[in-house]
């Protein structure tokens, strides 16, 4: 079964920092990943999909994550942390059922918090 | 292009009420997902409509039911509503099925359902 993990809960960072939220998976094919992004109160925002080429992708608000096929990881990056990218982020899989399906499943969540 | 939207944003109910929550999703989407979010069990999945056929459903109870019109508007209904069944609702949408050809889902702002 599909699955991600998300090893830690909270990540701190001053703001101008870099910033790593670490993301793992498990696929029994070819993974479809993705990180998403929740400000309080809100739905869940699409920063940026890995499904096939190059292993680093670029996304939304200066983030990229970098696909490793031997770690089995999908980290997302940032050169420079704002005090406005605190919010909780998600990475998920594509499911595969056997079907088509959009369905994903999702890592437990990290919140980032940048101190200004 | 509007996104994708929820109504209602925000209800209350008592045990053993039933609700209904309608997502609207972006002109074009064929596809619509509906998750739960939790604190204790985080993003579930809860079914998935393509074209007005359900192809996928997580592991809920029959309790949860969903529809997807011709328009491609959904509606999930929870019948006998329990109090675990607060949570925040989730409707996503997508242009494509799922299939080999995939893209990104996006999100609607929820509807954050309160069981008394």
């Amino acid at each position: 079964a599909q699955s991600v993990a998300q090893p830690e809960d909270q990540v701190n960072v001053a703001e101008g920092n870099p910033l790593t939220v670490k993301c793992t998976y498990s696929v029994s094919g070819n993974p479809y990943l993705f990180w998403y992004v929740q400000y309080p109160n809100r739905g869940l925002q699409f920063l940026l999909k890995y499904i096939t080429g190059d292993n680093l992708v670029k996304g939304s608000y200066g983030f990229e994550a970098e696909f490793n096929k031997s770690q089995t990881s999908f980290h997302l990056k940032k050169p420079s942390a704002l005090v406005s990218d605190s919010a909780l982020y998600f990475c998920a899989v594509r499911d595969d059922y056997g079907g088509a399906t959009n369905k994903l499943i999702f890592g437990t969540g990290t919140l980032l918090a940048v101190q200004p | 292009k509007a996104g994708v939207t929820q109504t209602p944003r925000y209800l209350i109910k008592t045990r053993g009420q039933q609700v209904t929550l309608s997502c609207s999703p972006i002109s074009g989407h064929r596809s619509v997902s509906w998750y739960q979010q939790t604190p204790g069990q985080g993003l579930q999945f809860l079914f998935e409509y393509f074209s007005e056929t359900q192809r996928n459903k997580g592991n809920f109870p029959g309790r949860f039911s969903g529809r997807q019109f011709s328009n491609s508007r959904s509606e999930m209904n929870v019948s006998t509503l329990e109090l675990g069944d607060s949570a925040l609702y989730l409707c996503a949408s997508s242009s494509t099925g799922g299939g080999a050809t995939y893209n990104e889902q996006f999100f609607g702002p929820g509807t954050r359902l309160t069981v008394l």
